[in-house]
């Protein structure tokens, strides 16, 4: 019974490259969400999906960042030419189903490091 | 713009008494709020949550109350207990599915 589940928990980059982080929702949760969190601030929402669909990306900047959530495997958020002020715990949560209602769970995290 | 607001970054209180974390939102529209709390190197954990609805929800010893019409919610936990120590995060949610975090309050219960 698995929860959310993150990898890596730690990811060093160099300025530039691109960085990939991976979720495994609950099984049977449908609903991801991503959030990023900054030094002493709390959760910013980036994205929600659903089974191959973007339901809002409205927190996700428009460029170098996107988000899929494939039919078969984990949600991916995938940073392209990554820079220093990407450096943040980046946290995805799921659902069962409409979140608020039915609580989101949350994974543990990938800190991510830009060198 | 911080629509979800935790004006206190950090609170002590004795174990055994009440802590009361507090937290103000600016979006009337808002229809669902959550409380969360985080150990270290943890993501958030579900706790409680409160629909626009109702004034107050309770499970066991925690209690949500709803003000609207200050935009106010708090999180009452009695009694306190060395454990509860973590950060609690407040959200919301809007009616777009999208939600909104505070900052988070610093719970640190002395034993």
């Amino acid at each position: 019974n698995a929860g959310v589940m993150q990898n890596p928990r730690h990811l060093v980059r160099r300025r530039g490259q691109e960085a990939r982080l991976r979720c495994s929702p609950m099984k049977g949760h449908s609903h991801v969400y991503w959030y990023r969190q900054l030094p002493e601030e709390g959760l910013k929402f980036m994205v929600y999906l659903q089974k191959e669909n973007i339901i809002d990306e409205s927190g996700m900047p428009k460029e170098r960042f996107s988000a899929e959530f494939p039919k078969e495997g984990p949600s991916i958020l995938r940073i392209q030419q990554v820079v220093r002020g990407d450096s943040a715990a980046y946290f995805c949560a799921s659902s069962s189903g409409t979140p608020g209602v039915q609580p989101q769970h949350f994974g543990d995290g990938t800190r991510l490091s830009i060198l | 713009d911080q629509q979800v607001k935790q004006n206190s970054p950090s609170l002590s209180v004795q174990e055994g008494r009440i802590s009361i974390l507090n937290c103000d939102y600016t979006n009337s529209m808002f229809d669902y709020f959550l409380w969360y709390k985080k150990y270290p190197a943890e993501g958030p954990t579900f706790l409680i949550s409160i629909s626009s609805i109702k004034d107050k929800n309770e499970d066991g010893r925690f209690t949500v109350f709803l003000n609207k019409s200050a935009k106010h919610l708090s999180l009452h936990i009695v009694p306190s207990q060395p454990g509860d120590s973590a950060v609690y995060f407040c959200a919301a949610r809007d009616t777009g599915n999208q939600f909104y975090f505070g900052t988070g309050t610093s719970l640190t219960v002395i034993p």
